[in-house]
């Protein structure tokens, strides 16, 4: 079945980076795009961006460009997104989410991003 | 950007009684070409990843009991529970997929027993 495993939660400083991963399994990892989703909490759930993993094109939510990287290994079947210049208020849970098989997406387990001094 | 409102914020319904959620999207998200209203739902348990419940507005996902059910066309849509369960305590999320591959979420839609 579809799974989407990401990697464990993290603690940064202010003004640090953060680069978080999501291994894809039970499909074609190049033939759907990756979408990445916070939700900080008590908060409702934030588009961040999406990368296509063949083309490698990228597309970003407005209030995240120049700060969000999303990359991919495909000989690993792997996302990643990368989020620089931290602020408190990029504390949240990270998911990664597809869409296979439907219209609608699957999501992984979510990666706590804490982000204090 | 297309903004998607729920209603209401907050939820409290009875065990066995029935639970409405609106959703409304700022512009409409049927496209004319396949007749298909590009929503979906999805019920996020505490903390839990979101898990799909409703796709094309009205289409169960696997799996999912038969006391969900998605209405609506358009700009308005609802998603009905029509006998409450302890375990449908959860928050509910509309999402648009008409930008593909940019998409909007709703705010979320809290469900609690009353």
């Amino acid at each position: 079945q579809v799974q989407l495993v990401q990697s464990g939660a993290e603690v940064k400083k202010p003004g640090a980076s953060v680069k978080v991963s999501c291994k894809a399994s039970g499909y074609t990892f190049t033939n759907y795009d990756v979408n990445w989703v916070r939700q900080a909490t008590g908060q409702g759930l934030e588009w961040m961006g999406w990368m296509n993993p063949i083309s490698t094109n990228t597309g970003y939510a407005e209030r995240f460009q120049g700060r969000v990287t999303m990359t991919r290994n495909t000989s690993i079947s792997t996302a990643y997104m990368e989020l620089s210049s931290l602020r408190s208020d990029d504390t949240a849970v990270y998911y990664c989410a597809t869409s296979v098989g439907s219209a609608g997406l699957t999501w992984g387990q979510g990666t706590v991003v804490t982000v204090s001094s | 950007d297309i903004v998607m409102t729920q209603s209401p914020d907050s939820l409290a319904v009875s065990l066995g009684e029935r639970a409405t959620i609106n959703c409304k999207s700022s512009q409409s998200i049927l496209y004319s070409s396949n007749n298909k209203n590009y929503l979906a739902w999805y019920q996020q348990k505490s903390g839990q990843p979101p898990k799909l419940l409703i796709y094309w507005a009205s289409t169960r996902a696997s799996g999912v009991p038969d006391r969900f059910s998605g209405s609506g066309s358009g700009t308005d849509f609802t998603l009905t529970i029509s006998s409450l369960q302890a375990e449908d305590v959860a928050i509910y999320h509309c999402q648009q997929y008409y930008t593909t591959p940019r998409i909007t979420f709703g705010q979320g839609t809290r469900l609690e027993i009353k």
